[in-house]
């Protein structure tokens, strides 16, 4: 069970593009999804909360309007990177969690942004 | 901003050996966890240990917690090849919010 998809895997695209990225859960209600960010051999950074059906919490430093989150379904939250450049290319990995207390969130796979 | 310092940052082992990873944090906790990343995937959820409990086992994975040392270490025995990969310790506030480790990678020789 608890079973996180994040979609797509890689994406590649131009400079300029917007890029939405989904992660559902499949298995569970997900009341809190997070996204985090993650650099070559690096450790995740948080980006942001989200609540279903309430505005994203963003980490300091990390631009809302760049970085749009939804989070409209229990089992459905979105990223957007809008007019993305090179230095969005990163690991985007998203996270859910049923909200109880002191039990751990579910990732999912993750995805390569590339932008050219 | 991280809170967790992973040490090493990085192992290498044999296959057969034990691999001993440390996570030491700065602010309360309501939880500490540790989960595995292979080479470009998600995260893998190992063991969640609670603020009270100080040890805690799952198949070949050891986790202690020393909350007044603010410390936790994983301890991985009889390695396997299929071991290798990144570890990673992270805290949980009460908002289940997670802030990670920079982790470890371990690299299981056969």
């Amino acid at each position: 069970g608890a079973v996180v998809s994040q979609h797509p895997s890689r994406v590649i695209c131009k400079s300029g593009t917007s890029v939405k990225i989904e992660c559902r859960s499949l298995d569970f209600q997900a009341t809190t999804m997070f996204w985090y960010r993650q650099f070559p051999k690096k450790s995740l950074m948080l980006m942001a909360t989200s609540n279903e059906g309430s505005k994203a919490t963003y980490e300091q430093g990390v631009e809302k309007d760049k970085f749009l989150i939804n989070h409209a379904s229990l089992t459905l939250s979105t990223l957007t990177v809008t007019s993305a450049h090179p230095e969005d290319s990163s690991f985007y990995i998203c996270s859910a969690t049923d909200g109880a207390r002191n039990q751990p969130q579910h990732f999912g796979d993750g995805t390569r942004l590339s932008i050219l | 901003s991280q809170q967790g310092e992973e040490d090493p940052q990085a192992l290498s082992i044999q296959e057969g050996e034990n691999a001993t990873m440390n996570c030491s944090y700065k602010t309360s906790i309501n939880n500490l966890q540790w989960y595995r990343q292979n080479s470009g995937r998600g995260l893998v959820h190992l063991i969640l240990i609670r603020s009270n409990e100080r040890e805690k086992h799952s198949g070949r994975l050891r986790v202690t917690l020393d909350t007044s040392k603010k410390s936790s270490s994983l301890l991985i025995t009889a390695s396997r090849a299929a071991d290798t990969a990144s570890y990673f310790c992270a805290t949980a506030n009460a908002g289940n919010k997670l802030t990670f480790g920079g982790g470890t990678r371990v690299l299981v020789k056969p």
